[in-house]
């Protein structure tokens, strides 16, 4: 079944630990998409990528990195975690054709 | 600037009523205009959605009126039931230039039905 998956579901980790956030999708979408979200519930944009090595910053600045190498797979990494990254992180998809996003479920990041 | 502003930040409403979130926005390169729902624990997922050159578009409770004038559009969810309790966010697809296809999203409403 095409799906967009992200894991760890929930992890939790210490300040100034190395992080990689999976998302993998398997709906052979150009576009992927990275967004925290805060409990106050807005979405923001920290990075986007229209395809194979294309990667862009989104509207929040985050301390975060992407990479595009496969058009199926968009980790998200942060290299030294802090309190302040604690967040929701999700992960969307979307073709060229295609009007909405696809999420993923989500990866709820504490850094303690 | 591409914002799209929600109200109301939340809504309770009884069961068999009718929900009404309301969404405006302001750069006229939008061209695609989806609404999602959120449950705890889970991504968003696409609920509805309507191109400007429709005025309105029903799938089975839920209706989207859009005014292209006004650059307004709104979601109506008929016969409210407490499982239609989530955070229901609107959204605007930019179709211009070089952010071709990114959705701006409004803040979010948080809709509880009592049974």
């Amino acid at each position: 079944e095409a799906d967009i998956y992200q894991t760890p579901r929930y992890l939790v980790i210490g300040t100034g630990k190395k992080i990689t956030l999976e998302c993998s999708q398997t709906m052979g979408h150009d576009k992927m998409y990275w967004y925290q979200q805060d409990p106050g519930m807005e979405l923001h944009l920290i990075h986007y990528s229209y395809g194979v090595n294309s990667t862009e910053k989104g509207d929040l600045s985050s301390e975060s990195t992407v990479s595009r190498i496969r058009t199926e797979h968009f980790p998200l990494t942060l290299e030294s975690a802090r309190p302040s990254h604690t967040s929701q992180y999700l992960c969307a998809s979307a073709s060229f054709s295609a009007g909405g996003y696809t999420f993923g479920s989500g990866t709820r990041l504490t850094v303690v | 600037q591409q914002q799209v502003k929600q109200s109301p930040q939340s809504l309770i409403v009884q069961k068999g009523g009718i929900s009404i979130i309301n969404c405006a926005y302001e750069n006229t390169a939008f061209d695609y205009f989806p609404w999602y729902q959120q449950f705890p624990g889970k991504g968003p997922a696409l609920l509805i959605a309507i191109r400007p050159d429709v005025s309105e578009k029903k799938e089975g409770r839920f209706t989207i009126s859009f005014n292209k004038s006004a650059k307004q559009f709104s979601l109506h969810i008929m016969d409210s039931q407490p499982g239609d309790s989530a955070t229901y966010f609107c959204a605007a697809r930019y179709a211009g230039g070089t952010s071709y296809g990114k959705l701006t999203f409004g803040q979010g409403t948080i809709l509880t039905v009592h049974p």
